[in-house]
């Protein structure tokens, strides 16, 4: 079955700790995505990943560092110095190209930090 | 970089009316895209529709890029297209996909 994965699916964090969030896709897409969304918001651009062992940072970058290894993963990592951490996180992935250009997201983690 | 703009920012209506929802976007794009967004926050994707005019069942989208406006068309409404609807557009030459705030639509039986 083709698509983006994504765990967990609820994560608790104290204060000062680093989490890192897993995203898979089998769809062979060569760019991957973070998005973060806040309660009655759009989403915003984490970071993203054209190619293997490439990203750029998004929108709002600070706190947040991901690696692009594999083609298939991209995981994001939530650090202490991101000082408002709780939110819902979106993984999504396409592959680039005239006839393709359409974006598909994961399910989502819930972040909350007590 | 481009801005896209959705409206109405909520919209209530008894099951078995129409809703028309509108985007927005400042430039020339080579992606449009709709999602709902489900109960469980999972996006889900309904058209990608840079230009023209698409139909899947009681949903259906135009996109006037010329204009640069795109609407979203849900006849006979139903309860379970409730939730919030978004769109995005990614520009020419550029690599993100930009969403607006959402319309939040409200079916009620």
């Amino acid at each position: 079955d083709g698509g983006i994965t994504q765990s967990p699916k609820y994560l608790f964090r104290k204060e000062g700790q680093n989490v890192t969030l897993s995203c898979e896709q089998n769809l062979n897409h060569d760019a991957m995505y973070w998005y973060r969304q806040d309660p009655g918001q759009g989403l915003r651009l984490i970071y993203y990943s054209q190619i293997v062992n490439d990203f750029q940072k998004g929108d709002i970058a600070e706190g947040y560092s991901v690696s692009r290894e594999k083609k298939e993963s991209f995981p994001l990592t939530v650090t202490s110095a991101q000082k408002n951490p709780t939110a819902f996180y979106l993984c999504a992935s396409r592959r680039p190209g005239l006839a393709s250009n359409e974006q598909f997201f994961g399910p989502g983690t819930r972040l909350t930090v007590l | 970089g481009i801005q896209v703009e959705q409206s109405p920012p909520d919209l209530i209506l008894q099951e078995g009316a129409n809703s028309t929802l509108r985007c927005n976007f400042s430039d020339s794009v080579n992606n449009l895209q709709w999602f709902h967004q489900n109960p469980w926050g999972q996006l889900i994707n309904l058209f990608y529709i840079p230009s023209g005019t698409k139909q899947n069942g009681r949903l259906s989208a135009t996109t006037v890029a010329t204009e640069r406006y795109s609407l979203l068309y849900i006849s006979s409404s139903q309860t379970t297209d409730s939730g919030v609807y978004f769109c995005a557009a990614r520009g020419q030459g550029a690599q993100k996909l930009v969403f607006g705030q959402g319309t939040r639509l409200t079916i009620n039986p």
